[in-house]
């Protein structure tokens, strides 16, 4: 199965600057790759995805990158803001597989 | 739209005791899902769904039972809970196909078993 590995754990990033979190995963044949950010006490909620046969997808101060030779993308957020603080998690799907895989996660935390 | 809900959002329970997670998806999604998140381990799959009738095991389904009666319920039951249980359980839903794979999560449901 889709093995997913996120990094870095912990992120600690002074507002307004910028953020990247980085996941690689060991199945070739994925070609989906959501990004879900969780806030305290809730439940994760879709803040962006892109599928492999694109390599960069931007959404207002978040962007996702692909890069499918090496099997990893990363999740970049710029000009951060305190409400950027949560926990953010990244997966993978295989084409054939109901199942996403998820990294272990990354808690960002936005000083002011 | 409800979206993906679950009850009861907070549970303790004694080691031993039975229980049921209820979650419920008013968006008709064929796909539904069971995860429990621990400190540092992220979203580990507990068993999965894709249509009433139809259910299968994730990667940590020992000591869980799952059932799909409809396609709109699929409870989580604890047989006879053991503090290793002690997590955070979230429900997801998701529409399989050609508009997208947006997985939509519950809130949770805190689990406490002493």
């Amino acid at each position: 199965g889709e093995n997913v590995e996120q990094h870095p754990s912990t992120l600690s990033v002074q507002e307004g600057d910028s953020a990247v979190i980085k996941c690689t995963y060991s199945d070739s044949a994925s070609n989906y790759f959501p990004w879900y950010k969780q806030e305290l006490g809730k439940g994760p909620q879709l803040i962006i995805d892109i599928r492999s046969n694109v390599g960069e997808k931007k959404d207002q101060r978040i962007a996702v990158t692909l890069n499918k030779t090496a099997k990893h993308f990363s999740l970049h957020i710029t000009e951060t803001q305190p409400e950027d603080s949560a926990v953010y998690f990244c997966a993978a799907k295989e084409p054939d597989d109901y199942k996403l895989s998820f990294g272990a996660g990354t808690t960002v935390t936005v000083r002011a | 739209n409800a979206g993906v809900t679950q009850t009861p959002k907070f549970q303790v329970l004694k080691t031993g005791q039975s229980m049921t997670l209820q979650c419920a998806q008013d968006m008709n999604h064929e796909y539904m899902s069971w995860y429990r998140q621990d400190p540092g381990m992220g979203l580990r799959l507990i068993h999965y769904s894709v249509g009433a009738g139809i259910t299968d095991q994730g990667e940590v389904p020992n000591g869980y039972n799952v059932s799909r009666s409809t396609t709109e319920d699929f409870p989580l039951r604890l047989l006879s809970a053991a503090p290793s249980q002690t997590s955070v359980y979230f429900c997801a839903s998701r529409y399989e196909g050609f508009k997208g794979n947006e997985q939509f999560f519950g809130p949770g449901t805190r689990l406490t078993v002493l």
